[in-house]
């Protein structure tokens, strides 16, 4: 079956600093592939997306590339913000022709930034 | 307005209890989603309702009974829980169907935190 593999967390980092999250997956055929953001007493939010290998999606200063050889869609930021400080969830979404329901999470990587 | 609206945003139950959770959608989307958030693990696809039918029942326990009356809301309806239960409740909503991957991005609710004593 589809699994999706992020590291664990939590994740400290100082204001400016790089950001890496890992993200692994595991699927037959061709994934859609999502990050998304869940600030502290809220829902998910989508972050960013990629529907196909070399894909790179990019929003709020965030990106990430779908790399189909070696199954990954790791999470980056060049200079994090005390605001990005959340729980991050890489996720995925089969692909069956017409669309398809479900959705395979990560467990979440929690992110702390401090001034 | 918000695309996605759930209410309460908390709830505090009683195991003897009866309750619903409400989640509606203004994005014109025809499947809407149950989610099961605990702390330290991963996050549970609960129920899918795609056009007002239920398409998914990841074996979810018979005390909790969901209802799609249109595809606009989507109720979780609960009866005798128990503590394990307490949770963040996600309702999403997506539009499937037709051409195009970026039709199965799901969006999502705030949630309703419960707490069962």
């Amino acid at each position: 079956g589809n699994s999706v593999t992020q590291m664990e967390g939590p994740v400290t980092l100082s204001e400016e600093a790089f950001l890496t999250i890992n993200c692994t997956y595991t699927a037959t055929g061709y994934p859609s592939l999502f990050w998304y953001v869940q600030y502290p007493g809220e829902g998910l939010q989508l972050l960013l997306k990629a529907t196909k290998a070399d894909d790179k999606g990019s929003n709020k200063g965030f990106e990430a590339t779908y790399r189909k050889e070696t199954t990954s869609f790791h999470l980056e930021k060049g200079s994090v913000q005390v605001s990005d400080s959340a729980v991050y969830f890489c996720a995925l979404a089969p692909y069956s022709g017409a669309g398809s329901y479900q959705l395979t999470f990560g467990k979440g990587t929690k992110l702390s930034v401090i001034p | 307005e918000t695309g996605v609206t759930q209410t309460p945003r908390h709830l505090v139950m009683g195991m003897t209890n009866k309750k619903s959770l409400k989640c509606e959608q203004h994005l014109g989307h025809n499947a809407m989603y149950w989610y099961k958030q605990s702390a330290k693990k991963p996050l549970e696809l609960m129920f899918v309702y795609s056009l007002e039918e239920r398409v998914e029942n990841n074996s979810v326990p018979s005390r909790f009974s969901p209802e799609c009356p249109n595809s606009s809301h989507l109720f979780l309806h609960l009866h005798t829980l128990q503590p394990e239960d307490s949770a963040l409740y996600l309702c999403a909503s997506s539009q499937v169907g037709g051409a195009g991957r970026t039709k199965n991005i799901q969006y999502f609710g705030a949630g309703t935190r419960l707490s069962v004593l």
